[in-house]
């Protein structure tokens, strides 16, 4: 099945220092998402975007709709130990099939 | 409380023994959706509904059969599992009225072991 290149696999940061991910499709998306996973949980929703350039922020996260519409990206500023988790990056073309990235594992160090 | 609502949480069976795994939401919720979660391949869609008696196949739908029912059903059902099919399953709902579909609220997940 079709994945979509989410990058990098794993990050151990400092606390306070700025995190940044992204995912690429070969494929044009006309949603993209992005999602927290903690252990034992299901992934809760950050942040959605729906028009290419978009550009939106949920407290200390924000993401990009990439212009081309096969990538998107995310920034965590300040980051925290709560931080911790892995996040996903998804995409759907409207068919209501979402694809899933392989994820970012997150490591803040206090 | 808004929730999906997966059982059982954990199962450990053998292959060919037929297996269903509920999910429900009280959201009312028009979408639904079965993933599986398998290390270093992130999240990948089984089967989804869009309202009930409509489902279609996601990216790995054999293996399993889904249906639709009631609006807040979604079961997953093995009919002959195999041991390729241990992994952990997620149930996720959403709704264009609130928020949009992509706003998919995940329950908290079944780990399916099959021998």
């Amino acid at each position: 099945g079709q994945q979509l290149n989410q990058s990098p696999q794993s990050m151990f940061i400092q606390e306070g220092e700025d995190v940044s991910m992204n995912c690429t499709s070969s494929s044009i998306f006309n949603t993209w998402l992005w999602y927290k996973q903690e252990p034992g949980e299901g992934p809760v929703l950050l942040i959605a975007l729906y028009k290419a350039g978009e550009l939106t922020s949920n407290g200390r996260l924000t993401a990009q709709f990439g212009i081309t519409r096969k990538d998107s990206f995310l920034n965590i500023s300040a980051s925290i130990p709560s931080d911790v988790g892995i996040y996903f990056c998804a995409g759907t073309s409207g068919t209501y099939k979402y694809i899933f990235g392989t994820g970012t594992r997150l490591k803040v160090l206090a | 409380e808004a929730q999906v609502t997966q059982n059982p949480r954990y199962l450990i069976t053998v292959t060919g023994k037929k297996l269903t795994v509920t999910c429900s939401q009280n959201m009312n919720h028009e979408y639904m959706s079965w993933y599986r979660q398998d290390p270093g391949l992130g999240l990948r869609q089984i089967y989804y509904s869009m309202n009930v008696e409509v489902t279609d196949k996601g990216d790995v739908p054999e293996g399993y059969k889904v249906s639709r029912k009631e609006k807040r059903n979604f079961p997953l059902i093995l009919e002959s599992p195999s041991p390729n099919q241990t992994s952990l399953y997620f149930c996720a709902s959403s709704s264009q009225k609130t928020g949009g579909w992509g706003t998919q609220h995940f329950g908290d997940g079944t780990r399916l072991s099959i021998l």
